[in-house]
């Protein structure tokens, strides 16, 4: 078991869909991160999350929209994904966003778009 | 660029040793190690950060050596639990944290 709970662990949507993916931590940490993962491939940033603050966005497309509405709490909107962004989403967080502060990643959310 | 790891795949038998190498082009603050099996979590390993430090944790151990921008990481007396997909993560000293993952090395121990 993680303590970086994500929901759902499946999803499967057509390109005109709107979802969102869910993290959830309760470690009191305060940054909080959204990869991206292809298979056999290693984990892409994509955001990050400051004390709720988005301070990095790695030059995502405007399809993907994070949200931090609280410190325990990280969602993803999605909407008109394309058939590439299949993938695995992982959700991490750190104590703080300094420098070598260990991560903790949730199992993730296998994303398929049809 | 992401960082290059090395080898990329690895069959051991139980109870056999196993090197891991991650190698950046970038001047590195800290490297970070963590494990993957299939369908699950990274999970992390542990941190070195610059000053050539080693550091170990049971019969896993990582040296740093800042000058050559490399980490290797050192698994001794394997066994079947430590069969996963081993990464790499660097940062650069930019004041805040931001890893980019190695290649992966794919690790295999059977019995």
């Amino acid at each position: 078991d993680t303590e970086v709970t994500q929901t759902p662990k499946h999803l499967v949507m057509g390109m005109t869909n709107k979802k969102s993916l869910k993290c959830e931590q309760h470690m009191g940490h305060r940054a909080m991160y959204w990869y991206k993962q292809k298979a056999k491939k290693p984990p892409e940033l994509m955001f990050v999350y400051s004390y709720e603050k988005l301070s990095i966005n790695e030059s995502v497309p405007s399809r993907f929209s994070p949200e931090c509405p609280n410190s325990s709490l990280l969602n993803l909107h999605l909407h008109a994904l394309q058939p590439e962004d299949s993938a695995l989403y992982l959700c991490a967080s750190s104590q703080d966003y300094r420098l070598a502060q260990p991560q903790h990643f949730g199992d993730g959310t296998r994303l398929s778009i049809l | 660029q992401q960082p290059v790891q090395s080898p990329q795949a690895v069959i051991l038998r139980e109870g056999e040793d196993a090197v891991i190498n991650c190698s950046s082009s970038k001047a590195l603050y800290s490297v970070h190690w963590y494990r993957q099996k299939h369908g699950e979590a990274p999970v992390f390993l542990m941190i070195l950060l610059k000053g050539g430090e080693q550091k170990g944790h049971e019969k896993i151990s990582a040296s740093f050596n800042e000058k050559k921008q490399q980490s290797s990481l050192y698994l001794t007396a394997s066994q079947l639990s430590y069969s996963g997909t081993y990464f790499c993560g660097t940062e650069e000293d930019t004041g805040f944290q931001k890893l980019v993952f190695g290649t992966g090395t794919r690790l295999l121990v059977s019995p």
